[in-house]
Formats: C-alpha cells, structure tokens, sequence
C-alpha cells in the first residue's frame, strides 16, 4: 500500500491552462506539504497544511492555490499555467508539524508546461 | 549566502570507497540536519539525522555536525554502485520558515 500518492505523475499541458495535482496519504499524519523540485534539484517548500490548516504559504504566486478536504488529502491546483511552472512537485507528510519527524514524500509530478 | 548549501557534484568514487559529502548552512540557530536521499526519478528518503555536534553512526553511514563552524557531512563507507544517487541535506531553523530547508544536493556516482 503506497503511503503519500500523488496523481499524475506525468502531466504535459500548453501554456495558460488550469491543472490540478492531487495527493492522498494513508498514514495517519496530521501535517501535509507542498514542494517544488527544479531542474537543479533544489526542493522549496510552498505549502503546509496541519489538520486542514493553512500553516505555510511561502512567496508563490497566488496562481498556485491548495486546496485540503480532510487531514489526509492536499490537493494543489494551478491556474493560467507559465513556463516557470515546469518542475517535479513533490506532496509529503509527516505525523505532527515537528519538524524534526521524518517526511514520507510521495512519488512526485513531473509538470512540463509547452 | 545561500541558506543550505552543497556542492552540486558530481562526486565520483570507486566501489568500495568512502565518499564524503558536505553542507554548510547560514543560520546560526538551526537546531537538527538531516541527510535524504534522492535516486533519479524517484522521491527523496530519510537516512540519517543528527541533533549534537559529534559523530552518528549507523550502519555504512556516518553524519558529522559542526555547530560552530555551521557544517554538516555524510560519510557513506564502503560505497556501493547503489549508493549512486542525490544527496540533500536538510536543515530545522528554529526561527523562520517551519519547514525544512533543503540545499539542492550532491550528485555520488559510485563507479564499479
């Protein structure tokens, strides 16, 4: 049974669409993350989310928007998608908002914005 | 100053060698380091963290913390073509953001 999963993995779209990437965990956890990957490998955190609340919000353009139904979903959808955008988005959680807990990430979300 | 920074790589070692990688992080006040590990295509895992200046060991790896010289490293002994992967350090400040602070990691390519 996969612990963090994040659909789709793959996602290839044009310039100035809307998309959404969904994730779910089955662990238990209280704390949800959002993060960015770039080409450099360099893994930025976006949101945070501890029980349904908003916890993170770093300097993401408001065209990023997450969205948390329950503490065991976080989803994040993206409007008028730009070139910029493009990167693996990385979904994790971990049992509390301590930090110093293991994060269990999902597989990841390749964005390739055409 | 970058808040977490590694040397991109990549760090090349034959099978059997110890690689050594490094971190160096800006924030005076970051309280607990943490070592993932990236293969290609695939997510990051924990294997390592470290609390207190000094030495943590477990198994073929070794985290080494400097508090007062503000550096971290991973020791990975006997090194393993499996052990060819990204290496991300990732630090708890304890004041600011309250997530962790990665660097963008080092490149081990272990060769057989």
């Amino acid at each position: 049974d996969t612990a963090v999963s994040q659909t789709p993995k793959y996602l290839v779209t044009q310039m100035g669409n809307d998309k959404s990437i969904k994730c779910e965990q089955n662990l238990g956890h209280d704390t949800m993350y959002w993060y960015k990957q770039d080409s450099k490998k360099f893994l930025k955190i976006m949101f945070s989310y501890n029980n349904k609340e908003l916890i993170i919000n770093e300097t993401v353009p408001n065209r990023f928007s997450p969205k948390s139904p329950d503490k065991a979903h976080l989803n994040l959808h993206i409007n008028s998608l730009e070139l910029g955008d493009s990167a693996v988005y990385f979904c994790a959680s971990s049992p509390t908002m301590n930090l110093d807990e293991k994060l269990f990430f999902g597989s990841g979300t390749q964005l390739s914005v055409l | 100053q970058k808040e977490v920074e590694q040397n991109s790589g990549p760090l090349s070692v034959p099978e059997g060698a110890i690689a050594s990688l490094n971190c160096t992080y800006s924030d005076r006040g970051s309280q607990s380091f943490f070592w993932y590990r990236q293969y290609s295509g695939k997510s990051p895992e924990l294997i390592m963290s470290i609390y207190s200046n000094g030495d943590k060991e477990d198994g073929r790896f070794t985290a080494q913390l400097n508090k007062a010289s503000q550096y971290v490293s991973l020791l990975i002994r006997d090194s393993q073509p499996s052990d060819s992967a990204t290496y991300l350090c990732a630090v708890n400040r304890r004041t600011g953001r309250r997530a962790l602070t990665f660097g963008s990691g080092t490149r081990l390519q272990v060769q057989p």
